[in-house]
């Protein structure tokens, strides 16, 4: 069974570090798109990004460029999102997913990891 | 950049036909996407390239995309159809959901 398992939640202060994990299981990670969401408290979903495993090519969407890093280690199937300096915007659930087929449907995803970020 | 516009909330009473629109320019020259995320659970894919069901999706779900707008339709919709729907396409390498549209069975 294909699955993604994410790290725990955090609760976190503005200005610290984070990085969130996601690990792939149950099939070749290496070969699948990973892409991160973003979803803030009764909001809807934003598409933060996306990493391909097998060479590391990373793509953004606009929006959270230069804002978050996402990276992938394939010797433990695991893809990254990382910050360098939170905000209490970040405040949100994000999840993981796997881009699927040749036009690119979101399947499976992970059980989402909450940030919480406050003073 | 590019966008997706669903509305917000639809309500349909239970056996009844729901119809969640999705649009964006041109939309039907693009593959589609549906995702059911309900209360406190992960997105999952109920429609993909337009009108494909994965496997466990009920035949009930269905879906379409001309012009300028996508559509997923639930024929007899149960109460369990109660949740969250986003649409999805991409423009070209960027993903986009459209904002949601919470269907309401009651």
């Amino acid at each position: 069974e294909v699955q993604l398992e994410q790290s725990g939640a955090e609760v976190k202060k503005p200005g610290q570090s984070l990085k969130i994990s996601c690990r792939g299981s149950g099939y070749i990670f290496r070969n699948y798109w990973i892409a991160w969401v973003r979803q803030m408290p009764g909001k809807g979903l934003e598409w933060m990004g996306i990493v391909y495993p097998g060479d590391s090519d990373t793509r953004y969407n606009p929006s959270f460029k230069g804002q978050v890093t996402i990276s992938v280690d394939t010797s433990i199937n695991a893809a990254y999102l990382q910050w360098n300096s939170l905000r209490v915007s970040d405040t949100a659930k994000y999840y993981c997913a796997t881009r699927t087929g040749d036009h690119g449907w979101f399947d499976p995803w992970g059980q989402g990891t909450l940030v919480t970020v406050s003073s | 950049s590019y966008e997706l516009t669903q509305a917000p909330s639809v309500s349909v009473s239970p056996g009844q036909t729901a119809s969640i629109s999705c649009s964006g320019d041109q939309l039907g020259e693009k593959y589609v996407c549906w995702y059911q995320q309900r209360p406190g659970q992960s997105p999952v894919v109920v429609m993909y390239e337009d009108d494909k069901r994965p496997s466990g999706i009920p035949e009930r779900f269905s879906g379409s995309n001309s012009g300028n707008t996508a559509t997923l339709t639930i024929s007899g919709t149960q109460p369990m159809d109660e949740a969250d729907y986003y649409c999805q396409a991409w423009d070209p390498t960027t993903a986009v959901f459209g904002g949601g549209t919470k269907l309401t069975v009651l």
